[in-house]
């Protein structure tokens, strides 16, 4: 089945230790997504990709970093993740499809963060 | 910053009830809105995007209407059962990006 897959699902780093979280998907989609989601509250876009085009959000920290080497892989880097940046982060991807106004986002299951 | 209210923040039913909740969005620059299940330790899954006024869309025990004049839409569960356990997230549609609610977590007891 095509999927959006994320890993690891779970991990724990110290706080100031670089960490990378992985994307990939293959659904051939031409878009992908970060979001941060903290305990209850609503999923934040952090940024996203528009084939290689990156299009960060405007209060995203320069903390968070991305890289898109291909269409099917996506990484997350937080390079000194602090305590605040423990929280769940889903990778997602949509279709841009000519004349489609809507965008249905396709979501891996999450990589739940924790900083200590 | 674009507000999307969800109302309750959770909710406990029995099963074999039914229930429904709440999404405000913004009322002007509509271009969708979207409706998730996430279930724990799943990936969210799309139940419905809506985008005229006057929408209503069926899955099996699961509706939704929505009215793009006020800003609103619900989700319905017509007797819950306890798969139907999850947080349900709307989202409005802005260009290519979505901007979520908090969630409704529903918790079906047998």
């Amino acid at each position: 089945d095509a999927m959006v897959i994320q890993n690891p699902r779970y991990q724990v780093t110290q706080f100031g230790k670089p960490v990378t979280l992985s994307c990939s998907q293959t659904l051939n989609h031409n878009v992908m997504y970060w979001y941060q989601q903290k305990s209850s509250q609503a999923p934040k876009l952090l940024f996203h990709y528009y084939d290689k085009d990156f299009n960060n959000e405007a209060d995203t920290p320069d903390n968070f970093q991305s890289r898109r080497p291909n269409t099917s892989f996506c990484f997350l880097d937080i390079r000194s993740p602090g305590l605040g940046d423990t929280a769940m982060y889903l990778c997602a991807t949509s279709r841009d499809r000519e004349g489609l106004l809507t965008y249905e986002q396709y979501f891996g299951p999450g990589t739940r963060l924790t900083v200590t | 910053i674009l507000n999307v209210e969800q109302s309750p923040q959770s909710l406990h039913v029995q099963e074999g009830d039914s229930t429904n909740f709440t999404c405000s969005f913004p009322s002007s620059n509509f271009y969708a809105l979207h409706w998730y299940r996430w279930e724990t330790a799943k990936s969210p899954e799309a139940l419905f995007v809506m985008t005229l006024n006057g929408d209503e869309k069926k899955k099996g025990r699961i509706s939704a209407t929505l009215n793009t004049k006020e800003g609103y839409s619900y989700l319905y569960i017509k007797g819950s059962q306890p798969e139907d356990s999850a947080t349900y997230l709307c989202a409005f549609q802005v260009w290519r990006k979505l901007q979520f609610g908090a969630g409704t977590q529903v918790v079906v007891t047998p």
